[in-house]
């Protein structure tokens, strides 16, 4: 049982470039969500989604987006990265939308330069 | 919206002391749970502990203890005889109860050392 994994673990980008962050979890979760980490700003919300083929927008969604088509995997696509998405990346999952403890992936580190 | 703050963004405490992180929260929710989380240089988000709100007894784990006041929406969290492992970022978030999409409101984190 791996949890939620995410790759890479660490990305340099160049602006303007596109890329694809990729997260699964083997616990057959329901919900699935992505927040980015920012010094000072703790960890807001990107997307989210409560099962394959929903997803929903969070608090900070500009300059990104997402698709769940298997309940496993929720990538999270950075269109045409700028420095301002300079960040760490967390996926999260937990069992159902409903239930309470979320579990964490390790993190993405990207830097845009 | 609903808010969390940690008013205090660093703190310090000797190994062996007990040290106490605070938060606030702002809901018009009554049915919630209250979470601190802890983040070390390794940057996994790990669970300490757990509150729900419909629950007077405040949560305890191991050395890990919550000051839940719910009139005043504040949710410390205090570690015992601390150890240098402590160090790290502490988090707090909240989550509203029984909302299909709800996802977790962290508050800035508060980083913790532990000297020796």
């Amino acid at each position: 049982n791996a949890g939620v994994t995410q790759t890479p673990k660490f990305q340099v980008l160049k602006t303007g470039q596109s890329m694809t962050l990729q997260c699964a979890q083997d616990m057959n979760h329901e919900y699935m969500s992505w927040y980015r980490q920012d010094p000072g700003m703790g960890l807001r919300l990107i997307h989210y989604s409560v099962g394959a083929g929903i997803t929903d927008q969070g608090e900070v969604p500009n300059g990104y987006n997402v698709s769940r088509s298997t309940t496993e995997d929720f990538p999270l696509r950075l269109l045409s990265a700028a420095p301002s998405q300079t960040s760490v990346y967390f996926c999260a999952s937990r069992r159902g939308a409903y239930y309470n403890e979320q579990f964490f992936g390790p993190g993405t580190r990207l830097t845009v330069l | 919206a609903q808010t969390v703050t940690q008013s205090q963004p660093e703190m310090s405490v000797q190994e062996a002391e007990t040290v106490t992180l605070s938060c606030t929260y702002d809901t018009s929710e009554s049915d919630y749970y209250l979470f601190w989380y802890k983040q070390p240089p390794s940057r996994q988000m790990i669970l300490v502990i757990r509150q729900e709100a419909y629950k007077q007894q405040n949560a305890t784990e191991n050395r890990f203890s919550v000051n839940f006041q719910k009139a005043a929406k504040s949710f410390s969290l205090k570690i015992s005889d601390s150890q240098l492992g402590d160090a790290a970022m502490y988090f707090c978030a909240y989550k509203e109860e029984g909302q299909a999409g709800t996802a977790l409101i962290f508050g800035k984190g508060t980083t913790l050392s532990v000297s020796s």
